[in-house]
């Protein structure tokens, strides 16, 4: 079992839709999480750090379940602009980052 | 967010020849830098982690003798592909880590290489 995993998808919806995306862990230790954007031919940056209790900002909404080992993040009114690839990112605390293959989303007019 | 660079930005090399990527941290000092390698359609992969004044530590896997690094300060690591082939075709991206940055990792913008 791969340590991180996604759905590779593609996601393709329509302008304004929400969209929602899940990860799973196999590292019960792990204690950081990440969600990061990839635009094609670009490097990844970071859209936002998932916590416990879960946080939003705007649009996107990340969410932890420690207990069935898995994050999610909800996008919220699609804009086209959110067309990309969506990585999930695991760390153990000290520990490198364990990059999940991502789940590309196609927003359509 | 932190500012790291990465030079060139694309290369095109012939087989049999070595290329060297710098990775930059612009506004803070790095204390571990990350290299990983992208294939198309593919997620990041690690390849080794360098910490500043000492060897780099490699994924398994990875060649060490193919791919050198060095992080002899706390702004600049190189990752050297030495004798390199088609199939070492990726996109290299470096990452930085450290000081007042906390654990976070802050991406390069990639090293596009093509060998011919």
């Amino acid at each position: 079992r791969k340590e991180v995993e996604q759905d590779p998808g593609p996601f393709n919806v329509p302008e304004g839709a929400t969209v929602a995306f899940n990860c799973t862990y196999s590292n019960s230790a792990s204690q950081s999480f990440f969600w990061y954007r990839q635009d094609c031919r670009k490097e990844p940056k970071l859209l936002m750090s998932v916590y416990s209790s879960g946080n939003e900002d705007g649009r996107f909404t990340a969410q932890l379940n420690r207990a069935s080992q898995y994050i999610s993040l909800l996008i919220r009114d699609s804009k086209l602009s959110d067309s990309a690839t969506y990585l999930c990112v695991v760390s153990s605390y000290g520990q490198n980052f364990v990059f999940g293959p991502g789940t590309r989303l196609s927003v359509l007019p | 967010g932190a500012v790291v660079s990465q030079h060139p930005s694309r290369v095109i090399c012939k087989s049999g020849t070595s290329v060297k990527i710098e990775c930059r941290s612009l506004d803070f000092q790095a204390t571990t830098m990350f290299w990983y390698r992208q294939f198309p359609k593919q997620s990041l992969m690690l390849m080794a982690t360098s910490n500043e004044g000492s060897k780099a530590t490699y994924e398994q896997g990875v060649e060490k003798d193919k791919f050198l690094i060095n992080h002899a300060s706390l702004t600049l690591s190189t990752l050297t592909v030495t004798s390199a082939h088609p199939e070492d075709s990726s996109f290299y991206i470096c990452s930085a880590r450290g000081g007042d940055r906390g654990f976070e990792q802050y991406f390069g913008p990639g090293t596009r290489l093509t060998v011919t």
